[in-house]
């Protein structure tokens, strides 16, 4: 098994910098995927590959990882950033997938 | 444009057993492995099951290992669940999801509930 914690929540006030982290060990050599959902919704991919955004994500929403963090941040926050946020690895090996426990972003 | 509706879902009494099955337009299935996912009411979210483009290969977490088969029918672009011996700890939105090469679940349906009632 492999564990993948997140803060509860995060709070950050509009045009502010949001900053999720995943704690894993060795993550930083593990291919790190970042998922937003909103209440009442389906999950949204929002990095993929630790640092790579599909079509249609805003340049504001980056990945990235080293040592035993993953990190996603979120620059000039908007309102409609709120929402829960999860880090996700799999492991192709044993063909299971992890996800981190979700972190609420709450805009302020 | 890729599509996933699940459906199946339902309440459910202990110890039966459930079939969800989860239909994919707007890609072409057979080429793609896929997953099931589930949240339990205000929980985050728990990986299930995985089966590859050919199903030859699959794998259900150790949560429901034992009472998980996860199987698909690639002529009729269709995934399915099932899940035994269902318990209060099976309560859940259960969602399936593309696998995108890489690891990552790049789409997912809109879920189907599944409440358990003793």
């Amino acid at each position: 098994s492999y564990v993948l914690t997140q803060a509860p929540s995060v709070s950050v006030a509009p045009g502010k910098t949001a900053t999720i982290t995943c704690g894993g060990n060795n993550i930083g050599i593990k291919s790190v995927h970042w998922y937003q959902q909103k209440p009442g919704q389906a999950p949204v991919q929002v990095i993929h590959s630790t640092t790579d955004r599909p079509l249609g994500i805003p340049e504001r929403i980056s990945g990235s990882s080293s040592g035993n963090t993953a990190t996603l941040t979120i620059t000039r926050v908007e309102a409609g950033d709120e929402a829960d946020y999860y880090c996700q690895v799999w492991d192709a090996v044993i063909a299971f997938g992890f996800f981190g426990g979700g972190t609420k972003l709450t805009v302020l | 444009q890729v599509q996933l509706v699940e459906s199946g879902g339902g309440v459910v009494q202990p110890e039966t057993s459930l079939t969800l099955s989860c239909v994919a337009s707007g890609f072409t299935f057979a080429l793609f492995s896929m997953h099931w996912v589930r949240q339990a009411p205000g929980k985050g979210l728990e990986w299930v099951a995985f089966i590859s483009s050919n199903g030859n290969t699959d794998s259900c977490a150790d949560s429901v290992r034992g009472r998980c088969t996860i199987s698909r029918d690639n002529f009729r672009n269709t995934l399915f669940l099932q899940m035994n011996s269902l318990g209060s700890e099976d309560t859940a939105v259960y969602y399936c999801a593309r696998h995108r090469e890489g690891g990552s679940f790049d789409y997912w349906g809109q879920g189907t509930l599944v409440t358990f009632s003793s």
